[in-house]
């Protein structure tokens, strides 16, 4: 399995924007790179997803290495409600098809 | 409207019952899942299911059977529950099963106490 790396922990201030870094120096050609969070006591809830190119979408940002070995999830301007454990999954063919959760980034905004 | 919805929400039982948890979606998807999450908070695929049919089915043990009446129902049924069978248990669904462009959508968890 395409393993990713995030730092356990992070932490930032409300209305400030926010950088979630994952390291995915073993990504194949084909593995598309999956945002996932997990708010308190909720289910995982999909953020975004991308190939090669940078992404946006009304929830977040995801900035893509050229080498595609790290990528980067940015929340503009984190409120209260993004409190949350942040996960980076590379999702492709193969034997990669799952969506496999790793630890994650626990990420705390404080007001 | 819930996207995904389980029940129950909660479930307390003795050692050795048998419970089952419904989950149902509404988005029209065609694969359907059940993940376990346990006190350490690790997210673990247990099965999943494309058109009514078992595509992945994780080192679980026997005791916990899933049944798909429908595209649109997974349901978890566990024989002889045991302590550590205590978790969360999430459903999931999302429009086809292998494509690397795919999302899930989950429900909110079913917290399964074991005593």
């Amino acid at each position: 399995d395409a393993k990713t790396t995030q730092p356990n922990s992070m932490e930032s201030n409300e209305e400030e924007p926010v950088h979630l870094p994952c390291n995915h120096s073993t990504i194949s050609g084909t593995d598309y790179i999956h945002w996932y969070r997990q708010l308190p006591s909720q289910g995982p809830e999909y953020v975004i997803h991308g190939l090669t190119s940078n992404v946006n979408n009304r929830m977040a940002s995801l900035a893509i290495a050229e080498d595609r070995k790290s990528s980067t999830l940015i929340l503009h301007r984190a409120t209260l409600r993004d409190a949350a454990v942040y996960y980076c999954i590379l999702k492709g063919g193969g034997s990669n098809y799952k969506l496999t959760f790793g630890k994650g980034t626990l990420l705390t905004v404080n007001p | 409207d819930t996207a995904v919805s389980q029940t129950p929400k909660y479930l307390v039982t003795q050692m050795g019952n048998d419970k089952s948890i419904k989950c149902e979606q509404n988005l029209g998807h065609d694969t359907m899942y059940w993940y376990k999450q346990d006190s350490k908070k690790f997210l673990k695929i247990m099965f999943s299911y494309n058109n009514k049919e078992l595509i992945i089915n994780e080192t679980v043990p026997n005791r916990f059977s899933p049944k798909s009446p429908d595209k649109a129902h997974l349901n978890l049924h566990i024989n002889s529950l045991e302590l550590g069978d205590s978790a969360v248990y999430f459903c999931a669904s999302s429009q086809e099963f292998s494509s690397t462009n795919e999302k899930l959508f989950f429900g909110s968890g079913t917290q399964l106490s074991v005593l």
